[in-house]
């Protein structure tokens, strides 16, 4: 059974960076690749981006180009996706994402953005 | 450029059957959509990959009274016997090279 466990909640000031983790498991992590969506209260699913642990690759949705950077470490089978110059609009639940045969979505993250 | 494009609200009766529509932008009838389904205050859960052929995939655990079809670039699912746990926000979502785009979502409400 595939699993994607997120890391815990976070609370960052404007302009700091914040990183997400994303830990697979229940298949060949290098077979499928991760994306990133995020959602904010009371809004729609908002992809930002995806990445390839097979060649380690990744490709961004072009409104998060040169803010986020989504990066994989095989060995222990985890995504991140990092997140730049937070502002408040960037409060969201993120959540990471994996398609093969179907779809599995991670538990969703919380980042709140406030000064 | 690839858009969804879903109605923002259904409802129907307990009971009864709605039918909600995810339509693609024109000139891109020929993509697989995923459906999730979005509880409130829960995150998202996948229910079906909708083939260009009609047939579908669902994902565990999905009742047999959920159901998809499409015409044309209108991609479908239907939730028969409504419940009230049927009441949620439901999203398509299709990918093409390097991007995913999703439906703006349809909340639909069990009467």
């Amino acid at each position: 059974q595939i699993k994607l466990v997120q890391s815990g909640t976070e609370v960052k000031k404007p302009g700091a960076s914040v990183k997400v983790s994303c830990k697979a498991s229940g298949y060949t992590f290098t077979s499928q690749h991760i994306n990133w969506v995020r959602q904010a209260s009371g809004q729609g699913l908002e992809w930002m981006g995806w990445m390839d642990p097979k060649r380690g690759n990744a490709g961004y949705a072009q409104r998060f180009q040169g803010r986020v950077t989504i990066t994989g470490k095989t060995s222990i089978t985890t995504a991140y996706m990092e997140l730049s110059s937070l502002r408040s609009e960037d409060t969201a639940i993120y959540y990471c994402v994996t398609m093969g045969e179907s779809v599995t979505w991670g538990q969703g993250t919380l980042v709140t953005v406030t000064s | 450029q690839l858009v969804l494009t879903q109605s923002p609200s259904a409802s129907a009766s307990l009971g009864a059957s709605v039918k909600l529509t995810c339509t693609l932008t024109s000139g891109h009838n020929n993509y697989v959509i995923a459906w999730h389904q979005q509880l409130p205050g829960r995150g998202p859960r996948f229910l079906m990959k909708l083939n260009t052929d009609g047939s579908y995939t669902k994902g565990d655990g999905i009742p047999d009274r959920l159901s998809g079809s499409i015409s044309g670039a209108e991609r479908y699912l239907t939730i028969s016997s409504l419940q009230s746990e049927d009441e949620a926000d439901y999203y398509c979502q299709t990918w093409d090279t390097g991007i995913w785009v999703f439906g703006g979502g349809t909340k639909v409400t069990v009467l």
